[in-house]
C-alpha cells in the first residue's frame, strides 16, 4: 500500500514541550495538506504546500505551529511550546495538484498534552 | 464566510432502511464538493465526488450525492444501508483549484442489525 503515512501515529507530551510530526504523501502527489481534528468535529484546515512551496496557512495557526516541505516530497509540522488545547488528531493529506483533484488522507498522528 | 453545515449529528437506523445525510455549503465561486467517510478505526475514505457535469453523482458502496446549485446542498443517499455502514460521514467543500477543503462537522451514523 503506498497511501500517505504518517509519524507517529501516537505522541504524548507534557505542556511546553516541542514536538514534530512527518507526513510522507503518495509520492507522484504535489500538494500535501495538514488538517486538525478534535473529537466531535470536522477536520479543520492548517496549511497546504505546492511542491516546497507553501501556498496558505489558516489564520487560526498560531506562531507556536510551522510547516516545512523542503525537498517537496516529505512534510513535517512542528507545534513550540504545546498547550493543552493542542491535543487532537493531525491529519496530512495529498493530492496530485492544482486541479479537481480528491484529497488522499492518511491515518493521523493523535497528540495528548498533558 | 466559508463553511459547511450537515444537519443531522447522530443518525441511528435499522438495516436495509433508507439513508438521506443533508449537507449545505456557503461558499463564493465554483466549488467542488465531496462526501468522505471513517470507519470505526480507520482514516478517512473518499465515498464520492462532484467537480462538473451531471449533478448525481455515485459513489462506492452503492452511496450516491445529488448537487442542487439552487439550494448549496449536496446531500448523500442510500437506498438499503447495512451494519458495514456505521460510520462517521463528513461533507466538504473545496475550490475548483485543488485547494484546502472545508469540512461540516460530521454525522455519526449508527446502523443496528
Amino acid at each position: 500500500d503506498t497511501g500517505v503515512s504518517q509519524d507517529p501515529r501516537h505522541k504524548i507530551t507534557k505542556r511546553g514541550q516541542n514536538v514534530t510530526f512527518r507526513c510522507d504523501p503518495i509520492s507522484e502527489h504535489n500538494r500535501l495538506y495538514w488538517y486538525r481534528q478534535t473529537l466531535g468535529q470536522g477536520p479543520e484546515f492548517l496549511t497546504y504546500f505546492q511542491n516546497e512551496a507553501q501556498l496558505e496557512k489558516s489564520r487560526l495557526l498560531s506562531d507556536r505551529f510551522s510547516a516545512e516541505r523542503p525537498k517537496g516530497s516529505f512534510s513535517t509540522l512542528e507545534i513550540q511550546r504545546t498547550e493543552q488545547g493542542d491535543s487532537a488528531m493531525y491529519l496530512c493529506a495529498s493530492s496530485l495538484g492544482s486541479g479537481p483533484y480528491e484529497q488522499y488522507f492518511g491515518p493521523g498522528t493523535r497528540l495528548t498534552v498533558t | 464566510a466559508q463553511s459547511v453545515s450537515q444537519h443531522n449529528h447522530h443518525v441511528i437506523l435499522s438495516e436495509a432502511a433508507s439513508l438521506e445525510l443533508g449537507c449545505n455549503y456557503s461558499y463564493g465561486g465554483t466549488v467542488n464538493l465531496f462526501w468522505y467517510v471513517q470507519y470505526p478505526g480507520q482514516h478517512l475514505q473518499l465515498l464520492l465526488k462532484y467537480f462538473s457535469g451531471d449533478p448525481l453523482v455515485k459513489g462506492i458502496k452503492g452511496f450516491e450525492a445529488e448537487f442542487i446549485k439552487s439550494k448549496f446542498s449536496f446531500n448523500l443517499r442510500k437506498p438499503s444501508v447495512q451494519w458495514s455502514d456505521t460510520a462517521e460521514y463528513f461533507c466538504a467543500v473545496s475550490n475548483n483549484q485543488g485547494g484546502k477543503l472545508i469540512f461540516g462537522q460530521g454525522t455519526e451514523l449508527s446502523v443496528k442489525p
